[in-house]
């Protein structure tokens, strides 16, 4: 069965410096998509980026940029130039891209605190 | 914008009642979704649909019911709400079965069960 863990519960950064957080999941399979959603206090989750594994390339997104290691499973969340209002719960999630059960698998969140 | 309405930001109910969480989206998504989530747990799916009419269980159904007599129109239903319901829903919706797979949330109901 995929499973995704994100070994930091909580982490903090301060305003304006770099900062990343972990994601590690198990598959066999070999066509499949990784997410980072955001969710900032008493507010909607929002998806903040997305890789497809069969791309080599690391995807980015303004500030945001991941760093994709398939062979290693792993998926980390880089963080630039902080600001307050990228503090956040943030989660990690795999979904594979075969069949029509294409459901997500979630890992249990890692809460980013920014200080001014 | 895609947008998810979950009728309820904060419910108190008590125990033995029965519950109605709305979720409603404007952009003719075919599937929707109903999580809840727990600090230290994450998300857990407690329901799935991929038509109108359509449902299929997800990882923590017990206790919980769905309907979707309308496309748009996805509701959750706890027959007899008991103290261990009380959680974050979040309801989300997605285009389809192919794609990227992104889901669009709701802002979510808290749920207070006394």
């Amino acid at each position: 069965a995929q499973t995704v863990t994100q070994s930091q519960p909580e982490m903090s950064v301060q305003e304006a410096e770099t900062v990343t957080l972990s994601c590690t999941y198990d598959t066999s399979e070999s066509d499949y998509y990784l997410f980072w959603y955001k969710q900032p206090p008493s507010r909607q989750m929002i998806l903040v980026i997305r890789q497809e594994a069969y791309k080599q390339q690391n995807a980015t997104e303004n500030r945001f940029s991941v760093n994709f290691q398939k062979a290693a499973k792993s998926f980390s969340l880089k963080i630039s130039d902080s600001q307050l209002g990228d503090a956040a719960m943030y989660f990690c999630a795999w979904s594979t891209n075969a069949g029509n059960n294409r459901k997500l698998i979630w890992g249990l969140g890692t809460s980013l605190a920014v200080n001014p | 914008d895609v947008k998810v309405t979950q009728s309820s930001r904060y419910l108190v109910k008590r125990t033995g009642e029965k519950v109605f969480l709305e979720c409603v989206q404007d952009m003719d998504h075919e599937n929707m979704f109903w999580y809840r989530q727990d600090p230290g747990l994450g998300l857990r799916l407690i329901y799935f649909s991929y038509d109108v009419k359509m449902k299929e269980k997800g990882d923590i159904p017990e206790g919980y019911s769905v309907s979707r007599e309308k496309k748009e129109r996805f509701s959750l239903i706890l027959e007899s709400a008991s103290t261990n319901q009380t959680s974050m829903y979040l309801c989300a919706s997605r285009e389809g079965n192919t794609g990227a797979n992104v889901l669009t949330f709701g802002a979510g109901s808290r749920l207070t069960v006394l």
